[in-house]
């Protein structure tokens, strides 16, 4: 069955630091993948997404993620952590024979101290 | 462009009794998506339409959840009666179209559901 594993449930990270967050999938197809943030009481925004081609993929707020296939990983990056950047973070992948559904992991809080 | 609209923004009831969500997509956007977030969970489909017409309930538990979407642009999601576990967010999400590669979903803010 398709799954997203997130493996941190929580990441604090001094601002200006760097940032890694995890994901792995399991998915037979090629995927499609996405990461979301949410900010409290807030929707969900996209950051990025991966369809195909470069696996760098430049999203908004200064985030990448790079796909590994032989991984099965999409892992997030941010060079320099802001402290607007606390929030939950989604990876996601886009199961496109059923309808594009999205399959989310459970997600990781991310903290920002000053 | 006006994003995904829903309403309520919150709402609190007591186990078996019956509420009902609203959700408004972008405009031109085919596809309309619900899901559940339970606290501390990623969100989960319930259900998803391709206009009118329903593409995936799979996830939808029809004993007690429907869902509408009569004229192909806004939706309702039902639950009767509740209980306590239905406790989560309701997130609709809207996108343009099925098996596009472009395809991306758009999230309104949520309705934040309390069963007490």
């Amino acid at each position: 069955a398709q799954s997203v594993t997130q493996p941190d449930i929580h990441i604090t990270v001094s601002e200006g630091a760097s940032l890694e967050l995890r994901c792995n999938y399991s998915y037979g197809a090629t995927p499609y993948l996405f990461w979301y943030v949410q900010s409290p009481g807030q929707g969900l925004q996209l950051l990025l997404k991966y369809f195909s081609g470069d696996t760098l993929v430049q999203g908004i707020k200064g985030f990448e993620a790079e796909f590994k296939r032989s991984q099965s990983s999409f892992n997030l990056r941010k060079p320099s952590v802001h402290w607007s950047d606390a929030a939950e973070y989604f990876c996601a992948v886009g199961l496109m024979e059923y309808g594009n559904k999205l399959v989310f992991g459970a997600g990781t809080i991310l903290r920002v101290k000053s | 462009e006006a994003g995904v609209a829903q309403s309520p923004r919150y709402k609190i009831i007591e186990k078996r009794q019956s509420v009902a969500f609203w959700c408004n997509p972008i405009s031109g956007h085919a596809t309309l998506y619900w899901y559940q977030q339970i606290l501390g969970q990623g969100p989960k489909l319930l259900i998803q339409f391709q206009n009118n017409g329903v593409v995936d309930d799979s996830q939808l538990p029809k004993d007690r959840f429907s869902a509408e979407r009569l004229k192909g642009v806004d939706s309702t999601l039902k639950i009767q009666p509740a209980k306590l576990e239905d406790s989560a967010v309701y997130l609709c999400a809207s996108s343009l179209a099925i098996g596009t590669s472009a395809n991306e979903q758009y999230f309104g803010p949520g309705t934040r559901l309390t069963v007490t």
